[in-house]
């Protein structure tokens, strides 16, 4: 099966960068994700990038996507202590319309 | 009101007993889905429905079965519960990724399954 890896951990001081990172293995991805999981919630779609691009920014969020790699990054500029959550690389396959979740990554921002 | 909503929100349970999960939406969606999270192990797919008629097993089934009601419900149920099932359970649904479509999924707030 589809196999999507994350680091479950990531320390950061508030005003510094976070930088969460994603490897996958099918280079068939249609879309690939990025989702928050605050405290107490379910899951909440931050961003995604289709797996033609390269780049995508979106206010302090960048997404960068190395296909050639499999490789997913997630930079976060500026981190807040609101920003402190689970973060959840995701991709969907082209052909099975299913989604594969990565493990994720537990980002907490220090004062 | 919330897209999708999951009762109950919190079920503390005995070993053996059955307990079903509910879900309804109100995105017109004819996915939906029931994952599990587990500490460390992410999200893991139990079931998935793709319309009414069609069930299918995702990647850790064993023990559980599902019942899609209508376009709008989806159920999970434990037929007779055991201690490793303690977990959050996450209800989603989505659209086909279709023309400008990227498949989002939108997640329930999620039910916390405790087994004893």
């Amino acid at each position: 099966g589809e196999d999507v890896e994350q680091s479950l951990f990531l320390s950061v001081r508030e005003g510094d960068s976070s930088v969460i990172n994603c490897t996958y293995t099918d280079s068939s991805s249609t879309y690939l994700y990025w989702y928050k999981q605050e405290p107490g919630a379910g899951l909440q779609l931050l961003t995604y990038i289709f797996s033609n691009m390269d780049m995508k920014q979106d206010q302090r969020l960048t997404v960068l996507l190395n296909k050639k790699d499999k490789h997913l990054s997630l930079r976060i500029a500026d981190t807040q202590t609101g920003d402190s959550a689970i973060y959840f690389c995701a991709e969907i396959l082209y052909n099975f319309n299913k989604f594969y979740f990565g493990s994720g990554t537990k980002l907490n921002v220090k004062p | 009101d919330a897209d999708v909503t999951q009762t109950p929100r919190n079920r503390i349970t005995k070993t053996g007993k059955r307990i079903m999960l509910e879900c309804s939406q109100t995105k017109g969606h004819d996915r939906m889905y029931w994952y599990r999270q587990d500490p460390g192990l992410g999200l893991r797919l139990i079931y998935y429905s793709f319309d009414v008629k069609d069930i299918n097993k995702g990647e850790i089934s064993d023990g559980y079965s599902v019942s899609r009601q209508a376009q709008a419900k989806f159920s999970l149920s434990l037929e007779s519960a055991i201690p490793n099932q303690t977990a959050l359970y996450f209800c989603a649904t989505s659209d086909r990724v279709v023309g400008t479509n990227t498949g989002e999924l939108f997640f329930g707030e999620g039910s916390r399954l405790t087994v004893l």
